[in-house]
């Protein structure tokens, strides 16, 4: 199986802080990584799919970057809405990286 | 709209046996992948299993291969996980969820709301 490493597995921000979330796979992917934010009690929503196409409706202050072995996943501009956990997965394994969890300050 | 309602919350006793749903609408049921996702209390997302009803063709997870089973029933599109003999270490969250695939790559873009399974003597 094709191991996923997510870091940090939490982070705390302000609102308006740049914030940044690494996912590394164990061998290359290519660019065959989503990205899923889960706010507490819902289901996850998917984000960003093929590493960095954003879809339909997610705010563009999100955005995904890598290939390979290495990936992104930036929040430009924190907003209160974004507390959640976020989680990478490969599309094609469907390994989840273990999660970040984004706190306000 | 696509929606993927799953059925309720259960609780059962360990060696029970449970089958739980997934009633999928506003999409071709046939011709995407369906998964289910485990999420133990306060711990990460894992995919356990997943079902093209097409043709019934499975992938499990190795560590869940032997343990669960999934189906679906196209006439009602609805896909299912079930269990023979529940132990507690089952209790968790369960999230259906569509994935759609191209070039052997598949992302969840639609979830059910979740069932809660607890498993407890």
């Amino acid at each position: 199986d094709i191991q996923m490493t997510q870091s940090p597995s939490s982070v705390s921000a302000s609102v308006g802080d740049r914030v940044t979330i690494t996912c590394r796979a164990s061998l290359d992917i290519s660019n065959w990584l989503a990205w899923y934010q889960q706010k507490p009690g819902k289901a996850p929503k998917l984000l960003i799919s093929a590493a960095s196409s954003l879809q339909s409706g997610v705010p563009s202050r999100f955005s995904g970057t890598g290939s390979g072995t290495d990936f992104t996943l930036t929040i430009s501009s924190l907003q209160p809405e974004d507390l959640a956990t976020y989680y990478c997965q490969e599309a094609s394994g469907f390994t989840f990286g273990g999660g970040t969890k984004v706190d306000i300050k | 709209e696509v929606q993927l309602v799953q059925s309720g919350a259960e609780v059962k006793k360990p060696g029970e046996s449970l089958k739980i749903s997934c009633q999928a609408s506003g999409y071709s049921f046939a011709t995407d992948w369906i998964a289910w996702v485990r999420q133990m209390p306060g711990k990460g997302l894992e995919w356990v299993a997943m079902i093209y009803p097409a043709d019934s063709d499975t992938k499990y997870r190795p560590s869940f291969r032997g343990q669960v089973t999934i189906s679906a029933d196209k006439s009602i599109s609805t896909a299912y996980l079930r269990w023979s003999s529940l132990k507690a270490a089952d209790s968790a969250i369960y999230f259906c969820a569509r994935y759609r695939c191209g070039g052997g790559r598949c992302y969840a873009g639609d979830w059910g709301q979740g069932t809660l399974v607890t498993v407890s003597s």
